[in-house]
């Protein structure tokens, strides 16, 4: 079936740090979101991209859905420890109105105060 | 407006038993998701619905898993007979289903099922 490919799978950086990761997929992606997941928690989104090229900012995160339609990245500047969490790409087909959304295999993210 | 709202939110049984999980849409969403996250496997989509019939089950693991949405604002996921590899968080979610912003889903907190 189809796949996005989501890197890297985890991440253990410094506080103050920023963080990068992001979403490939081989396919064309009409919507392109961006969800964390807490612990013990079901996944919330975050940011929400509809256009090729967009960029999108929300407080210290920002996402771009790349112009290729067919990648998106995630940041996350000056990370804090309630940064920690499970990452998640989630993407809908171009060629598809389905409603259905694809999701990547997730980020594992981990901030050393 | 409540959320997606799942219950119970911890269940555990025994080997053999049957397993009902619950699920209530937010009001006015005309897709229902029903999603499995395990570590090993992560997040799969197992099942969903639009207007309360079901349109992609091919996610659905074996027989002994079934779903139904008998209205709009309610669904079940039931196991029969449970296995211990069947053990895992099961998320229901929902959204509006249309492009443009109305794709977006909306998770409820999740079941966490230990099968023993």
């Amino acid at each position: 079936g189809q796949q996005l490919n989501q890197s890297p799978q985890s991440m253990f950086i410094q506080e103050g740090e920023d963080v990068s990761m992001n979403c490939t997929s081989s396919s064309i992606f009409n919507t392109w979101l961006w969800y964390k997941q807490d612990p013990g928690e079901g996944p919330v989104l975050l940011i929400a991209l509809y256009k090729a090229g967009e960029l999108t900012s929300n407080g210290r995160l920002t996402a771009q859905f790349g112009i290729t339609r067919k990648d998106s990245f995630l940041n996350i500047s000056a990370s804090i420890p309630s940064d920690v969490g499970i990452y998640f790409c989630a993407g809908q087909l171009g060629s598809s109105n389905t409603g259905k959304l694809i999701f990547g295999q997730g980020t594992t993210l981990q901030v050393k105060p | 407006d409540a959320g997606v709202i799942q219950s119970p939110r911890h269940e555990v049984t025994e080997m053999g038993q049957e397993v009902t999980l619950r699920c209530k849409p937010i009001s006015g969403h005309d897709y229902l998701f029903w999603y499995r996250q395990t570590m090993m496997r992560g997040l799969e989509l197992l099942i969903y619905f639009n207007n309360n019939v079901p349109i992609d089950d091919s996610g659905m693991p074996e027989d002994r898993f079934s779903a139904k949405m008998p209205n709009a604002s309610f669904s079940t996921l039931k196991i029969q007979p449970s296995e211990p590899r069947d053990s895992a968080v099961y998320f229901c979610a929902s959204s509006l289903g249309s492009t443009g912003g109305g794709e977006t889903q909306y998770f409820g907190p999740g079941t966490r099922l230990l099968v023993l």
